[in-house]
């Protein structure tokens, strides 16, 4: 069982939807929390972090569940500009900063 | 400001050379990783410096792969004897301190035939 688990889509939905990605993790010692967002064939850049008590960003909020080990994405309406894909991440660990797993990603595509 | 840059872009290997993948972080940031990700799939760790200690090379696949830091910046992952799974985009990323925002560079993407 991988240690982060994500559908990988794809998800096909049109502009001004709201589309939701959810995520897995197996390490209950994990820490920190963030969603990458990862353009075609470029880095992943960091979208945002997610805290316990739930955090919003404009159109973006996240979610974590701790009992669950259960984290979401939740994205209103959605702009043809969100099309990438959506990498869950968790920390390693108490100890381990910044040491990051990835989930393989959720792919989006919205279309016109 | 500059951001994380790695060189080459794009390299081409045939199975068995060697190859040396650079990798510039951001300028005074500690801590520097690399990952490996292979086609449709999320990043993978494998080692990580602070300055030019290497703390951590548990992700490394094989004996084959070798990565260095010498003066605490500049870092540089080799591949010895290349094989075609080692194909996939190494990405490096670095971060101020352990605990900070990695930003990643746009990876180096490696073909081996």
């Amino acid at each position: 069982r991988k240690e982060v688990e994500q559908d990988p889509g794809p998800f096909n939905v049109p502009e001004g939807a709201t589309v939701a990605f959810n995520c897995t993790y197996s390490n209950s010692a994990s820490q920190s929390f963030f969603w990458y967002r990862q353009d075609c064939r470029k880095e992943p850049k960091l979208l945002m972090s997610v805290y316990s008590s739930g955090n919003e960003d404009g159109r973006f909020t996240a979610q974590l569940n701790r009992a669950s080990q259960y984290i979401s994405l939740l994205i209103r309406d959605s702009k043809l500009s969100d099309s990438a894909t959506y990498l869950c991440v968790v920390n390693k660990g108490n100890n381990a900063g910044n040491m990051l797993t990835f989930g393989g990603g959720t792919r989006l595509m919205v279309k016109p | 400001g500059a951001g994380v840059s790695q060189s080459p872009r794009y390299k081409v290997a045939k199975r068995g050379q060697d190859v040396a993948l650079r990798c510039d972080p951001i300028s005074g940031h500690v801590s520097l990783f690399w990952y490996q990700q292979a086609l449709g799939q999320g990043p993978e760790f494998l080692t990580y410096f602070q300055n030019e200690a290497q703390l951590d090379k548990s992700g490394l696949p094989s004996d084959r792969f070798f990565a260095e830091r010498p003066e605490g910046s500049v870092s540089t992952l080799k591949i010895q004897r290349t094989q075609q799974e080692d194909s996939a985009v190494y990405l490096c990323a670095s971060s101020l301190t352990y605990t900070d925002t990695q930003y990643f560079g746009p990876g180096t993407r490696l073909t081996v035939l």
